[in-house]
């Protein structure tokens, strides 16, 4: 039983270009919505998040957006840069636990 | 501020034998989780603990098991491993009712069962 979805499993977009992620949940009653980013041999760095009360949060480059009717979330990045290129992971927040997606490999191309 | 480490980076097993992870949690944090993550998927929940206490557990048998000890430091052990058992085990910690539950993960310790 997947609580999160990224079905895109690859990305690739051209350095300078707005680079757009997906993700789409099942539950309504998530609390906090989360981005991940991870390296080849890192683990998961955290990115941006958003609650579940808005439904926009910027940070520089990255923005995520929130359509809580749609139980979907995405995270722009714009301008893309080749160091962001990496698996983007989308996380929503359990009891005390986090469900991750499957993950979306970006590669931003020179 | 040091973050989340972990030992060892890679091992190999062989079906039934049984693995003992370590990790130490970022300075400063409470709460130890750890997660599986299989090829080509996300990080799956094994368990969470607080005050050298588990506190909350995802769907995985009790063959696995943990602990947390004083100095929020933890270990992931599990035993009679199979072969599905393979694959990068990642620890987290993190600040008990610091809202949005954001972890900080370590690098990961690659388990490969044969």
């Amino acid at each position: 039983d997947q609580q999160v979805k990224q079905n895109s499993p690859s990305l690739s977009v051209q350095e300078g270009r707005i680079s757009i992620l997906n993700c789409d949940y099942t539950n309504s009653m998530f609390d906090y919505f989360l981005w991940y980013k991870k390296y080849p041999a890192e683990g998961p760095t955290f990115l941006i998040s958003i609650s579940s009360i808005k439904d926009k949060n910027e940070d520089g480059r990255f923005t995520v957006f929130l359509n809580k009717s749609a139980k979907h979330l995405s995270l722009h990045i714009v301008p893309s840069q080749p160091g962001d290129s990496a698996v983007y992971f989308c996380a929503v927040t359990g009891a005390n636990n986090l469900f991750f997606g499957t993950g979306t490999r970006l590669t931003v191309i020179p | 501020e040091t973050g989340v480490t972990q030992s060892p980076t890679h091992l190999i097993k062989t079906r039934g034998q049984q693995v003992t992870l370590r990790c130490s949690s970022q300075s400063g944090h409470n709460t130890v989780s750890w997660y599986q993550q299989a090829l080509g998927q996300g990080p799956q929940f094994i368990f969470q603990y607080y005050r050298e206490e588990e506190n909350g557990r995802g769907n995985f048998p009790p063959r696995f098991s943990g602990l947390q000890f004083p100095n929020y430091s933890s270990e992931l052990n599990v035993n009679a491993l199979e072969l599905d058992d393979s694959a990068l085990y990642l620890c987290a910690s993190s600040l008990m009712h610091s809202g949005a539950n954001v972890l900080t993960f370590g690098a990961g310790s690659r388990l490969t069962v044969l």
